[in-house]
């Protein structure tokens, strides 16, 4: 069964550190790999996503993330992180038309 | 520029009632999904279309009914409400294999 992990619920880092958010999946084959973020009662918005080619992908915001087919995994990056960055995370891969997220990481930033 | 609009915005039940909550997007996509966001559980699939006049069960179903009804429109029903149905629903669609979804504002419900 197709199945997404996000091995960490909060993370805080200080404001200004660097950050690393992961995702790890389990499906036949290497899905489509989407990030989103979701500010405090937004809606989520696209990060970043990894169809093929280079495995490491710039997104908005300064975010990157690095496909590793060996490890399946697609972590999320960020040399220096901004209180503006204080969100929820989720890693959501796709093979198909259904689409499961991971749980999600909440990220608090230390002043 | 509406995107995928969700109506209402927020909502009170008693349990026992029920309910639709409405989804359009002006996008012309193919694919319509329902999540529920719980504290802790990330967005939960409950259903998808993946085209007009087609919808699969995702990974919560039970207590829900959806219909696609045209390619705009994507209705969630809650048949009875009950209590452990009190969540914040977003609404998605998606044009494309290799396309993102785009999300709704939510709905947040209550199950009193």
């Amino acid at each position: 069964a197709q199945s997404v992990t996000q091995p960490d619920i909060h993370i805080t880092v200080s404001e200004g550190a660097s950050l690393e958010l992961r995702c790890n999946y389990s499906y036949g084959a290497t899905p489509y790999l989407f990030w989103y973020v979701q500010s405090p009662g937004q809606g989520l918005q696209l990060l970043l996503k990894y169809f093929s080619g280079d495995t490491l992908v710039q997104g908005i915001k300064g975010f990157e993330a690095e496909f590793k087919r060996s490890q399946s995994s697609f972590n999320l990056r960020k040399p220096s992180v901004h209180w503006s960055d204080a969100a929820e995370y989720f890693c959501a891969p796709r093979r198909d038309d259904k689409i499961i997220f991971g749980k999600g990481t909440r990220l608090h930033i230390l002043p | 520029n509406a995107g995928v609009t969700q109506t209402p915005k927020f909502q009170v039940l008693k349990t026992g009632q029920s309910m639709t909550l409405q989804c359009a997007q002006d996008m012309n996509h193919n694919s319509m999904y329902w999540y529920r966001q719980d504290p802790g559980m990330g967005l939960r699939l409950i259903y998808y279309s993946a085209s007009e006049g087609t919808t699969d069960k995702g990974e919560v179903p039970n207590g829900y009914n959806v219909s696609r009804l045209n390619k705009r429109e994507f209705s969630l029903r809650l048949e009875s409400a009950a209590p452990s149905q009190t969540s914040v629903y977003f609404c998605a669609s998606r044009q494309g294999a290799n396309q993102p979804q785009h999300f709704g504002d939510g709905t947040r419900l209550s199950i009193l």
